[in-house]
């Protein structure tokens, strides 16, 4: 398996515009994570998904930020408009997750956006 | 408020020697713990794990202790390689699918 496969891995980008985020999951993975990583806040959560189904996106910054997942094996995460702040490295991680085991994720290379 | 806590951005240590990192934590729900490590432009990667009814892992040259009652852990790396040089997340959570929860960070470097 390729492993988690995120994409773009460096953006650089206006004020104003739109940015979308992608991530492919490692096949038979089940759960979906965004984590953002800035320097003052360190990892932080955004959303996740169990199954294809947000269930916590507590995190999410603004109402600018949204994520879905159309399918079991693939997840966006937008930001419109996006705002200097914004600029970060995004994180995508997957895992199989059970009710009992303990949470052992995946992370992918990571997505550097910067908004100018 | 930060529930996992690395308080020591940065860590020096000369090759050979033992490498010490360090993690606190808040949320007594927290049943297992985790180290990651992670290169420059790389995601993090799954390092060790260590179960709250144990107090000890170890797997080679890394080896996790944890104190249930100080809530705290710590990674030791002995003996410490160059190839080590990396940042260092403490991770926690909950059995059941929940997210992990990570500290900021702790920067290893390991002179030659």
């Amino acid at each position: 398996d390729a492993g988690v496969i995120q994409s773009p891995r460096h953006e650089v980008t206006e004020m104003g515009q739109e940015v979308t985020l992608r991530c492919k999951l490692i096949s038979g993975h089940n759960s979906l994570f965004w984590y953002r990583q800035t320097m003052m806040r360190g990892l932080e959560l955004l959303i996740y998904f169990n199954n294809n189904v947000p269930i916590d996106d507590s995190g999410m910054p603004e109402d600018r930020f949204s994520a879905k997942m159309p399918n079991a094996s693939f997840s966006t995460l937008k930001i419109q408009p996006s705002e200097p702040r914004d600029s970060a490295v995004y994180f995508c991680a997957s895992s199989l997750g059970s009710l009992s085991g303990a949470n052992v994720l995946t992370f992918g290379a990571g997505s550097r956006l910067t908004v100018l | 408020d930060q529930q996992v806590k690395q308080n020591s951005p940065s860590l020096s240590v000369q090759e050979g020697r033992i490498s010490i990192l360090n993690c606190d934590y808040t949320n007594s729900m927290f049943d297992y713990f985790l180290w990651y490590k992670k290169y420059p432009a790389e995601g993090p990667t799954f390092l060790i794990s260590i179960s709250s009814i144990k107090d000890k892992n170890e797997d080679g040259r890394f080896t996790v202790f944890l104190n249930k009652s100080a809530k705290h852990l710590s990674l030791h790396i002995v003996p410490s390689q160059p190839g080590d040089s990396a940042v260092y997340f403490c991770a926690a959570g909950v059995r059941g699918n929940t997210p992990l929860v990570f500290g900021k960070g702790t920067r290893l470097s390991v002179i030659a």
